[in-house]
């Protein structure tokens, strides 16, 4: 099984339109959780921290759900700038590895 | 601000070949590591170092070298190079451990081809 599991999508959403997409992880003893965006052939960027509280950075929602291991990220007024990879990450018990999902695609049409 | 650099951006080699992919951070990061992200996988990690003279083996550190004999750099050697480490390969570094709120820079990433 692996880490962290993501739906690949693609979510092919209009402008305007909310998406939401979850992210599994295995480890139990995962401590910290975050989203990063990755543009086509360009290197991930971090777009938000997730935590245990649920936390929203504008038009963008994450939640943390620790007893279902799962974490979400939720796209209000989708934007065509939001078309991008979203990836799931999270760090287990080592301090300097992170676990990353494959990727959920979303693409915004006009 | 350069933050983390890396070269070449684009390599063919041929199989059996060897290469260093450069990695180079000037924001005095102690943590450094490199990840390769192949399609429908996500980022693995290679090698990662916590300091100068430090280095361990992340989750595929077969065919792969690094060293690291200063705070700035951190090259990636392939010994001979196999198609199947055709990828992309990116370069991070933090500025500490990454559970403690440090956030993690990457480079634009290398893309390999091995023919």
């Amino acid at each position: 099984r692996k880490e962290v599991e993501q739906d690949p999508g693609p979510f092919n959403v209009p402008e305007g339109a909310t998406v939401a997409f979850n992210c599994t992880y295995s480890n139990s003893a995962s401590q910290s959780f975050f989203w990063y965006r990755q543009d086509c052939r360009k290197e991930p960027k971090l777009l938000m921290s997730v935590y245990s509280s649920g936390n929203e950075d504008g038009r963008f929602t994450a939640q943390l759900n620790r007893a279902s291991q799962y974490i979400s990220l939720l796209i209000r007024d989708s934007k065509l700038s939001d078309s991008a990879t979203y990836l799931c990450v999270v760090i287990g018990s080592n301090d300097y590895k992170l676990s990353f999902g494959a990727g959920t695609t979303v693409t915004v049409r006009a | 601000n350069a933050g983390v650099t890396q070269t070449p951006k684009f390599q063919v080699l041929k199989t059996g070949q060897s290469m260093t992919l450069q990695c180079a951070q000037d924001m005095n990061h102690e943590y450094m590591s490199w990840y390769r992200q192949d399609p429908g996988m996500g980022l693995r990690l290679i090698h990662y170092s916590v300091g100068a003279g430090i280095t361990d083996q992340g989750e595929v550190p077969n065919g792969y070298n690094v060293s690291r004999s200063t705070t700035e750099d951190f090259p990636l050697r392939l010994l001979s190079a196999a198609p199947s480490q055709t990828s992309v390969y990116f370069c991070a570094s933090s500025g500490g451990p990454l559970n403690s709120g440090n956030t993690i820079y990457f480079g634009e990433g290398s893309w390999l081809t091995v023919v």
